[in-house]
Parts: structure tokens; C-alpha cells; sequence
């Protein structure tokens, strides 16, 4: 079965900018989507097809996807982006199914 | 304005089965390249698909769960209702469905409910 990893947890200043990757085997191939959730809310499509975005996204969310490794990057980060990110890709091998990845907790600081 | 809300028990007992409605506006399942999916979420942990069904009655599970999962759509109503049986402690999750239009077989969850606490105890 397909695995995606994150780091646990991500912390940034006020303005500066947060990457947060997402690693899986040969996840270049594929593609990532990435949903922020806040605390006690419904996760929220911030990018999909690595780096497209929904209407009402900031510019700010963006994403790429390369090898072994997706990026999502905020940047001028502010207060509001404080939330859980998941990274999540349809595995179109055997069992054909959606993966989600642990998260990443972004604090900022 | 695409809406979604899951409704069911708040609580169960373990060996139940859990039933789950998905009732949503703005936009119906008969339209191409529609699907509604449901995802859990254990408390503190992540997130878990678990099942969608597209406009052209296509079903997909998750394979660990496939076995205790249905997922059926009733157009009519627009809505999507999801079966658990033999619920266990370990099902403790908020339940969310979600919205996709992006076509079969690769759904983008792009809207989804406030989802629906669902506790086991015994």
C-alpha cells in the first residue's frame, strides 16, 4: 500500500515562509492535493493537482511535486495559517484508493 | 453554493452498525463527473478516507474497511448514506462527506460538511 510521510510539526514567523513537504515513492508521478484544517474544522482544499488552486485561496498557498517529494510553501505567513496540513494523493495502483498523509501541525510563532 | 451535512447517531455500542446520511445542495449526483466521498477523523489523529460513490454508481472502499462498508445515493433526496457494520471502540471518529467534480476515478474533495462526532462505548 502507498505511504505518505510529513514532519509532525513546522513552526515560522509572521511574514516568513513555511514549507511543508510530503514524501512518497515516486509521488512525482502522481497528484497531491494539500487541505488545511483549523481546530475544530472541516479540512479545507488549499491545492490540488500540486499546485493549482481553488478559487479563494491566496496566492499565498502554493505547491510543487517532484520525485520522491511534494512541496506546499505559504508564504507571508500570518496568524490565520495556524492549522493541521495534509497531504493526499489517489493511488491508482492495485486497490485504487485515496492516501492521506499524518499531517503537519504549522505554528506560528 | 455547494452545502453538505452528515447526520446519525452520536453514540453507539460496539458489534452496532453505524448508518450515515449525507445530505447536500448545489449540485446533484446525476450530473457527470460528480462523486460524494466520506472521511474520518479519530480524535487527535488523521484523516481516513473511507468511501465515495460517483454520479455513474461506481463505488470505491477503502480496502482495509471494504468489508464492513456500503455506500449508497439517493438522488431524489440528494443524498449519500454510508453503512458501518460491527462497529468497534476503534471507529470513534468525526465522520465527514465531502464534494468532488472532477470526474472518475480520481476525486478532489473541494467542499466538505462540518462532519459528525460518532463515539463507541460500551
Amino acid at each position: 500500500s502507498y505511504v505518505l510521510t510529513q514532519p509532525p510539526s513546522v513552526s515560522v514567523a509572521p511574514r516568513q515562509t513555511a514549507r511543508i513537504s510530503c514524501g512518497g515513492n515516486n509521488i512525482g508521478s502522481k497528484s497531491v492535493r494539500w487541505y488545511q484544517q483549523r481546530p475544530g474544522q472541516a479540512p479545507v482544499l488549499v491545492v490540488f493537482d500540486d499546485s493549482d488552486r481553488p478559487s479563494g485561496i491566496p496566492e499565498r498557498f502554493s505547491g510543487s511535486n517532484a520525485g520522491n517529494t511534494a512541496t506546499l510553501t505559504i508564504s507571508r505567513v500570518e496568524a490565520g495559517d495556524e492549522a493541521d496540513y495534509y497531504c493526499q494523493v489517489w493511488d491508482d495502483s492495485g486497490d485504487h484508493r485515496y492516501v492521506f498523509g499524518p499531517g503537519t501541525k504549522v505554528t506560528v510563532l | 453554493q455547494i452545502t453538505l451535512k452528515e447526520s446519525g447517531p452520536m453514540v453507539m455500542k460496539p458489534t452496532q452498525t453505524l448508518t450515515l446520511t449525507c445530505t447536500f445542495s448545489g449540485f446533484s449526483l446525476t450530473t457527470s463527473g460528480v462523486a460524494v466521498g466520506w472521511i474520518r477523523q479519530p480524535p487527535g489523529k488523521a484523516l481516513e478516507w473511507l468511501a465515495v460513490i460517483f454520479w455513474n454508481g461506481d463505488e470505491r472502499y477503502a480496502p482495509s474497511l471494504k468489508n464492513r462498508l456500503t455506500i449508497t445515493k439517493d438522488t431524489s433526496k440528494n443524498q449519500v448514506v454510508l453503512t458501518m457494520t460491527n462497529m468497534d471502540l476503534v471507529d470513534t471518529a468525526t465522520y465527514f462527506c465531502s464534494h468532488s467534480a472532477s470526474g472518475w476515478p480520481a476525486a478532489i474533495f473541494d467542499s466538505w460538511g462540518p462532519g459528525t462526532l460518532v463515539s463507541v462505548s460500551s
